[in-house]
């Protein structure tokens, strides 16, 4: 099975510090996108951030910005400049085929 | 622009039961997918539907079906309830042909069975 990986349960950050979230994933495919989600308490899925494979230079959004190693098929997400609002699970997710797969997630507390 | 409205908010059937939750795409959106999100888990896909035809299935058994409508908007019906049917239900629009592959959720159905 392809399967994407996010081996930190949970993490926490101070207001104002940087935290990375970590994430692999498996794949055959040469092509292909990965995501990052944030969902808050409030449950929807709110798109971070997108990385397509072909593009060697790193997404970045504002705050958020990934680090993205093909050969090593890691995709890890920094948030800058953490906020109150940044607190919500993480999932990262790989395209292909036809339908995102989702890691487990990653619990994210900020701390004032 | 609503985005993806999804109905109802929650839901208790009893073990046995069936069930029917609705999704309304994003303006503009043609495909809809759903995924079901137990309790401390990410989200796996169901199905994806597109031109109201099954596109594509996760493994999921018979008892997961659904339909999509002619304005694009979607059921998901899921016959004799197990327990373990419990779990947020997720449907994610999206424009075929957009090269991004960008879903975009609706905020869920909670399903509880007891």
């Amino acid at each position: 099975a392809q399967t994407v990986t996010q081996s930190q349960p949970e993490m926490s950050v101070q207001e104002a510090e940087t935290v990375t979230l970590s994430c692999t994933y498996d794949t055959s495919e040469s092509d292909y996108y990965l995501f990052w989600y944030k969902q808050p308490p409030s449950r929807q899925m709110i798109l971070v951030i997108r990385q397509e494979a072909y593009k060697q230079q790193n997404a970045t959004e504002n705050r958020f910005s990934v680090n993205f190693q093909k050969a090593a098929k890691s995709f890890s997400l920094k948030i800058s400049d953490s906020q109150l609002g940044d607190a919500a699970m993480y999932f990262c997710a790989r395209w292909g085929p036809e339908k995102l797969v989702f890691g487990k997630g990653t619990k994210l507390t900020v701390n004032p | 622009d609503a985005g993806v409205t999804q109905s109802p908010t929650h839901l208790i059937k009893t073990r046995g039961q069936q069930v029917t939750l609705r999704c309304s795409p994003k303006s503009g959106h043609d495909t809809v997918s759903w995924y079901q999100q137990a309790l401390g888990q990410g989200p796996q896909f169901i199905f994806q539907y597109y031109e109201e035809e099954e596109r594509q299935r996760g493994n999921f058994p018979d008892r997961f079906s659904g339909h999509q409508f002619p304005n694009y908007s979607s059921e998901l019906n899921v016959n004799a309830l197990l327990l373990g049917d419990s779990a947020l239900y997720l449907c994610a629009s999206s424009a075929s042909g957009q090269g991004n592959h960008e879903q975009f959720f609706g905020p869920g159905t909670r399903l509880t069975v007891l």
